[in-house]
């Protein structure tokens, strides 16, 4: 079965930085998507991604793939405390079906 | 896109109850995913719920715990059977959509069992 794994597990940055989060997965991805979820509520999509080198970017979030599609970036500049949550990275399986990772809990102080 | 409500949207329930969760979905789809966030954690995937066949669970889910009814292509039920303060969690169920699109996903069910 398909593992991910993210890190770091949490982060507390401060308003303006720049940050990263990295999800690796076990087997080659076939397409990865990244969610945001406030604290306690329902899941936001952000992106997906499918082919290796891809980049998508919406606002301040930039995703990347990489070229063995293996491992997944998501790069938030300039963090703002609207950015504050938990991000997950789920690889795609049959349908829509997704196996995530364990999630980043990310803080921004102002 | 499709729109997915669930209900209820939060409960509190006492040890050894059950709680039947609805997914209703706003077109007609194949099939449907059940998950369970437990507090601090990510989404696992419980179960698969295609309509007219039994579902298919994960590993370390079983139907008695989490029975599962798909009548027709719009609806699902999860039950959470026997409740205990560990199936004190987030269920959020899902759709299959188009290939290559977002998952979609209901705002979830806030379970508590006291």
């Amino acid at each position: 079965s398909q593992e991910l794994e993210q890190s770091p597990q949490s982060l507390i940055v401060q308003e303006g930085k720049n940050l990263t989060i990295n999800c690796t997965s076990s087997k080659t991805l076939y397409g990865l998507y990244w969610y945001k979820q406030k604290y306690g509520e329902g899941l936001i999509f952000l992106m997906m991604l499918q082919k290796g080198g891809e980049e998508k970017s919406h606002e301040k979030i930039t995703a990347k793939l990489d070229e063995k599609k293996q491992q997944s970036s998501l790069h938030i500049t300039a963090s703002q405390p609207s950015h504050a949550g938990i991000y997950l990275c789920g690889a795609g399986r049959a349908g829509n079906m997704l196996t995530f990772g364990g999630g980043t809990r990310l803080m921004v102080k102002p | 896109s499709a729109v997915i409500s669930q209900k209820p949207s939060r409960d509190i329930c006492q040890r050894g109850t059950s709680l039947t969760i609805q997914c209703q979905v706003d077109s007609q789809v194949t099939m449907m995913f059940w998950y369970r966030q437990q507090p601090g954690q990510s989404l696992t995937l419980i179960a698969t719920a295609n309509q007219g066949s039994e579902a298919t669970y994960e590993s370390g889910f079983v139907i008695d715990k989490f029975p599962i009814s798909r009548p027709n292509l719009t609806f699902s039920t999860l039950t959470v059977s026997n409740m205990s303060p560990e199936d004190s969690s987030i269920y959020l169920c899902s759709v299959e959509w188009q290939a290559n699109t977002e998952a979609f996903f209901g705002q979830g069910t806030r379970l508590t069992v006291v």
